[in-house]
């Protein structure tokens, strides 16, 4: 069975940093691209990152960009995404999920971050 | 970026009626393999996204066959045939094709 866990997520200050982690289990986790999306209270769906099978290519949307790293580390089937310099905006419920052809096949239960002083 | 554009943005629907849901794309999302990276999920309250429709009309494994989608380069549909109670949620479409992966706005679908 496909699981994807998502965990890191808190209370920081405007400016701090955060490090969500993601535990997969039950695929092959070296064999497919991962991503980050995120949901602002009452708001839609962000894709935020992802990044390639062996990590060398990764990508972001451009409201983070230079904020947030997106890692991987395949021997441990775990996924990161690395936040500094939070702002108010990036508050929101944080999903891992896995690619596959274009769609997010799989989705973690998602991990709450709240940027408040 | 390709900009994701959903109607209705809510949808009261009597059970056992059908529904429908437009979403169109800013660019054509049909690809010289014959592939739409056109994607439909369905977020139901408390939980989170779960895949129905991917490459325009392909059914996630589990998807009752009451969903079906389609469409062309821009255009495209998620329809349900009878809605049940089940269905409540929050629908949308995703474009799958370039960086930046972006969203439509959702559509949300309540039972009257």
């Amino acid at each position: 069975e496909v699981q994807l866990v998502a965990s890191g997520g808190g209370l920081v200050q405007p400016g701090g940093s955060l490090r969500l982690s993601c535990a997969a289990s039950g695929f092959a986790f070296s064999n497919y691209w991962m991503s980050w999306v995120r949901q602002a209270p009452g708001k839609g769906l962000e894709w935020v990152a992802n990044i390639r099978e062996d990590g060398s290519e990764n990508w972001y949307v451009d409201s983070v960009k230079g904020r947030f790293t997106i890692s991987r580390d395949n021997a441990e089937n775990s996924l990161y995404l690395r936040m500094n310099t939070l702002k108010v905006e990036d508050t929101a419920v944080y999903y891992c999920a896995r690619a596959f052809q274009g769609a997010f096949d799989y989705w973690g239960q998602g991990t709450p971050v709240t940027v408040s002083s | 970026d390709i900009v994701m554009t959903q109607s209705p943005l809510s949808l009261p629907v009597t059970p056992g009626e059908p529904a429908s849901i437009s979403c169109w794309s800013s660019q054509s999302l049909l690809q010289s393999n014959g592939y739409r990276y056109l994607n439909w999920y369905v977020q139901k309250p408390g939980q989170s996204p779960q895949l129905l429709i991917h490459l325009g009309s392909n059914r996630a494994s589990g998807v009752p066959d009451r969903f079906s989608g389609s469409g062309s380069g821009t255009d495209f549909t998620l329809k349900i045939s009878r809605v049940e109670a089940e269905d409540v949620g929050v629908y949308y479409c995703m474009q799958g094709q370039q960086n930046p992966i972006t969203f439509g706005q959702g559509t949300r679908l309540e039972i009257k």
